[in-house]
């Protein structure tokens, strides 16, 4: 079956400390891959994704690499801000036929960014 | 855009009461998605639907649970009679079939006492 699988949480962090949240995926074909950020009182938002193996998505100086060897897509920053502490979910999508799968989600990493 | 659209932002009720849950996804959206999050369970898929059709309604927990979507524009997530534990978040996503983001309501927080 398909599944996410990324670090727990929380995580604290100092302003302008490096970032790191593993995510691992177990998948049936050739999924997709998305991070997801969730801030205080709102609704998901995706950060960025890949589609492809050895894609790269970044956003908001937030990068992760799509790598089918290690099955892995981990979330990196390097110079975190205080306006960066939500929580993270890694997610991915498999496709059938042409059309979307639903999204599964892994069960997210709270993040906190001391000044 | 205004992006995904749910009422009410808040829900607080007493046991055993009707809720009734509303989203209105994104026009030109023909996938609508509905997850609840709690801290235990995280974010779970309740049911999906293409093209107003319930595709997978696996997630739904109980029969006192249940979804429609009568037109393009509006579905509904109805609790019948609510209980403590139905107590989370509840979203509402859309995303057009032949791409690959969901576009995230802001949520309904409900609180059954």
């Amino acid at each position: 079956g398909n599944s996410v699988t990324q670090m727990e949480g929380p995580v604290t962090l100092s302003e302008e400390a490096f970032l790191t949240i593993n995510c691992t995926y177990t998948a049936t074909g050739y999924p997709s891959l998305f991070w997801y950020v969730q801030y205080p009182g709102e609704g998901l938002q995706l950060l960025l994704k890949a589609t492809k193996a050895d894609d790269k998505g970044s956003n908001k100086g937030f990068e992760a690499t799509y790598r089918k060897e290690t099955t892995s897509f981990h979330l990196e920053k390097g110079s975190v801000q205080v306006s960066d502490s939500a929580v993270y979910f890694c997610a991915l999508s498999v496709h059938y036929g042409g059309s979307q799968g639903n999204l599964i989600f892994g069960k997210g990493t709270k993040l906190s960014v001391k000044p | 855009d205004a992006g995904v659209i749910q009422s009410p932002r808040h829900e607080v009720t007493e046991m055993g009461q009707e809720v009734t849950l509303r989203c209105k996804p994104i026009s030109g959206h023909n996938s609508l998605f509905w997850y609840r999050q709690t801290m235990m369970r995280g974010l779970e898929l309740l049911i999906y639907f293409n093209n107003n059709v319930p595709i997978d309604d696996s997630g739904m927990p109980e029969d006192r649970f249940s979804a429609k979507m009568p037109n393009a524009s509006f579905s509904t997530l109805k609790i019948q009679p609510s209980e403590p534990r139905d107590s989370a978040v509840y979203f509402c996503a859309s995303t057009r079939t032949s791409g690959n983001e969901q576009f995230f309501g802001p949520g309904t927080r409900l609180t059954v006492l």
